[in-house]
């Protein structure tokens, strides 16, 4: 259990409206993520931090902001959510520096009406 | 343009007998490979990885083997079990030094009892 916790854990907002997403994690690791998954796609990488203010975008940025001000706090915000951005969201972290893998979050499933 | 591609959705197999998951890639870059399972409602869960200076690893049931000529590797489960009906995803990582990771579309596996 890497400590990572997501909330909500569900959520249904309306389009248009802002919504924000946090991952928390409680063991101190540099690298944070957010995937979306959804059918078909499988995990697809929206931003990552590499570090407290140190963000950059991966293959879905488009539409989704992130913030980092404490180690432990990654939000992802959706500044006006769309439809298309039904999903199910995942945080991860990757371990520690020589350790290859990421620890996932339990998931917040986002619906958009 | 996906770079990791799983090409089989869904797989089954009988109880006891070897399954066999295969994912190929695109990128000669990509410096390690992860095997992930997932089930409905939790966040994926590490399995096992293999450095690209290798050409098997092996843990317990589970055996990943990788062929960097033909840019494939697999997922070998000795003898198949019913808890490991699951989704499974391979990842790759960049080698860039910012630790991004590119995931497959998923094979879905069920072992018939």
């Amino acid at each position: 259990d890497a400590g990572i916790t997501q909330s909500p854990r569900h959520k249904v907002t309306e389009t248009g409206t802002p919504v924000t997403l946090r991952c928390h994690q409680t063991e101190n690791h540099r690298y944070m993520y957010w995937y979306r998954q959804d059918p078909g796609h499988g995990l697809r990488l929206i931003h990552y931090s590499y570090g407290v203010k140190d963000t950059d975008k991966g293959e879905v940025s488009d539409g989704y902001s992130v913030s980092r001000s404490k180690t432990e706090d990654f939000l992802l915000t959706l500044e006006s959510a769309t439809s298309s951005q039904t999903s199910v969201y995942f945080c991860a972290i990757r371990g520690l520096a020589g350790v290859h893998e990421q620890y996932f979050g339990p998931g917040t499933r986002l619906t958009v009406t | 343009d996906q770079q990791v591609k799983q090409n089989s959705p869904s797989l089954s197999v009988q109880e006891g007998r070897i399954s066999i998951l295969n994912c190929d890639y695109t990128n000669s870059m990509f410096d390690y490979f992860l095997w992930y399972k997932k089930y409905p409602a939790e966040g994926p869960t590490f399995l096992i990885s293999i450095s690209s200076i290798k050409d098997k690893n092996e843990d317990g049931r589970f055996t990943v083997f990788l062929n960097k000529s033909a840019k494939h590797l697999s997922l070998h489960i000795v003898p198949s079990q019913p808890g490991d009906s699951a989704v499974y995803f391979c990842a790759a990582q960049t080698t860039s030094g910012t630790y991004k990771y590119i995931f497959g579309t998923g094979t879905r596996l069920k072992v018939l009892a």
